[in-house]
């Protein structure tokens, strides 16, 4: 069965520093999400991604983030100066272009990202 | 906005008992989708059952079914003959439709339920 494939599943680095985070969507899916969950809370949104641009983004992803699509198959988030405080695992999904489809978000199993 | 309230924090319950997991939510939105998660202790995020609110037939997925309660906005769900393996968070998520957003949209999700199944 297809699935979403993020890399890597665990990342350690030192606050300041730039990370990103890697996804493989499911191969025919055009529709790409990443999410953010802190540990014992809710999982949160952060933006969506569909022909190449943003489509929706939450108030949490501010300047810091971006996101990018740099070839067929990866779909990148990328944080510029990483804060203690983006100490979470992040969650990258994706859904079909069907109607019906699209209204599924598939998830990956997520990569935890540490910053000391 | 939309929001997504899931009450109960922690729930226990005997391998092959009958559990209910409850959540509300708040929109203004007539035509929506509702979803519920699981995420196991791998931390990946498992969909178990979805509802499209313009369809009033609650939705069944083997021992998954929910109770949906549009007018009360209450969105439960049930999971039959519970299993160990079913020892997870659950988490009920909302989504506007795809037209009223435009695009992409993302899942409101509620703070999640802990539910352990004890042999």
């Amino acid at each position: 069965e297809p699935e979403v494939t993020q890399t890597p599943s665990h990342q350690v680095t030192q606050m300041g520093q730039e990370v990103i985070l890697r996804c493989v969507p499911i191969s025919n899916h055009l529709y790409f999400y990443w999410y953010r969950q802190i540990l014992g809370q809710k999982v949160e949104f952060l933006v969506s991604f569909y022909n190449n641009e943003i489509s929706e983004k939450s108030e949490i992803f501010d300047d810091q983030f971006s996101v990018e699509r740099p070839d067929g198959s990866n779909f990148t988030l990328k944080i510029r100066s990483t804060k203690l405080e983006d100490s979470a695992m992040y969650f990258c999904a994706s859904s079909g272009v069907a109607y019906l489809a699209k209204n599924i978000q598939y998830f990956g199993a997520g990569t935890r990202l540490s910053v000391l | 906005a939309q929001t997504v309230t899931q009450s109960q924090p922690e729930m226990s319950v005997q391998e092959a008992e009958t559990v209910t997991l409850s959540c509300t939510y708040d929109t203004s939105e007539n035509n929506y989708y509702l979803f519920w998660y699981k995420q196991p202790p791998s931390r990946q995020m498992i969909l178990v059952i979805r509802q499209e609110a313009y369809k009033q037939q609650n939705a069944t997925e083997n021992r998954f079914s929910v109770n949906f309660q549009k007018a009360a906005k209450s969105f439960s769900l049930k999971i039959s003959d519970s299993q160990l393996g079913d020892t997870a968070m659950y988490f009920c998520a909302f989504m506007k439709p795809w037209y009223s957003g435009g695009g992409a949209d993302g899942l409101t999700f509620g703070k999640g339920t802990h539910l352990i199944i004890q042999p």
